[in-house]
């Protein structure tokens, strides 16, 4: 069974500043993917960036990076020029790979983006 | 991306009664996914909806609690029977996307009060 922690319940920074969210995880899985949602006060939840475990090089979307170490199982997303609309809680999340499996999710990062 | 929605969006029941959530697809997929999101937490995967077999459940969740329905490649239904206040929660169904099953996508979630 894999496990995904997310060790900052709460943060908050100012609009246009730069964030990083932490997440580490564990897994005997060699193939997998990790994911950050973002779930607004709408409670729908929005993919924001993936990151296949074979692929060296850090995935981006925009204003949204992540820093990827396989080694140290470490899965932090950098958001740039934050913004208000950044406001959410942001789940960190694990998937086997092969497609059968679901998601297994971290306890969540509540960001607050002031003004 | 999937398209995915859900009925209904809220609602209100009375302890010992059982209420049906309906999931609804936009295109064919394979599996489909139920999660819970307790208030003021993190999801966590009740069960596995595959078409023409029966759902599999994770640990701490069973069958006669949560039945699951899967008619179609576009539909599915979870029912939460014999409800309690401990049941009050967000519930979210999910499906994989994309060539190799390597993204999810959330319906918009039904929030659950039990009295």
């Amino acid at each position: 069974a894999q496990t995904v922690t997310q060790s900052q319940p709460e943060m908050s920074v100012q609009e246009a500043e730069t964030v990083t969210l932490s997440c580490t995880y564990d897994t005997s899985e060699s193939n997998y993917y990790l994911f950050w949602y973002k779930q607004p006060p709408s409670r729908q939840m929005i993919l924001v960036i993936r990151q296949e475990a074979y692929k060296q090089q850090n995935a981006t979307e925009n204003r949204f990076s992540v820093n990827f170490q396989k080694a140290a199982k470490s899965f932090s997303l950098k958001i740039s020029d934050s913004q208000l609309g950044d406001t959410a809680m942001y789940f960190c999340a694990f998937m086997a790979g092969g497609g059968a499996d679901g998601l297994t999710f971290g306890k969540g990062t509540h960001l607050i983006i002031q003004p | 991306s999937a398209v995915i929605s859900q009925k209904p969006s809220r609602d209100i029941c009375q302890r010992g009664t059982s209420l049906t959530i309906q999931c609804q697809v936009d295109s064919q997929v394979t599996m489909m996914f139920w999660y819970r999101q307790q208030p003021g937490q993190s999801l966590t995967l009740i069960a596995t909806a595959n078409q023409g077999s029966e759902a599999t459940y994770e640990s701490g969740f069973v069958i006669d609690k949560f039945p699951i329905s899967r008619p179609n490649l576009t539909f599915s239904t979870l029912t939460v029977s014999n409800m309690s206040p401990e049941d009050s929660s967000i519930y979210l169904c999910s499906v994989h996307s994309g060539q190799l099953y390597n993204e999810q996508f959330f319906g918009p979630g039904t929030r659950l009060t039990v009295l």
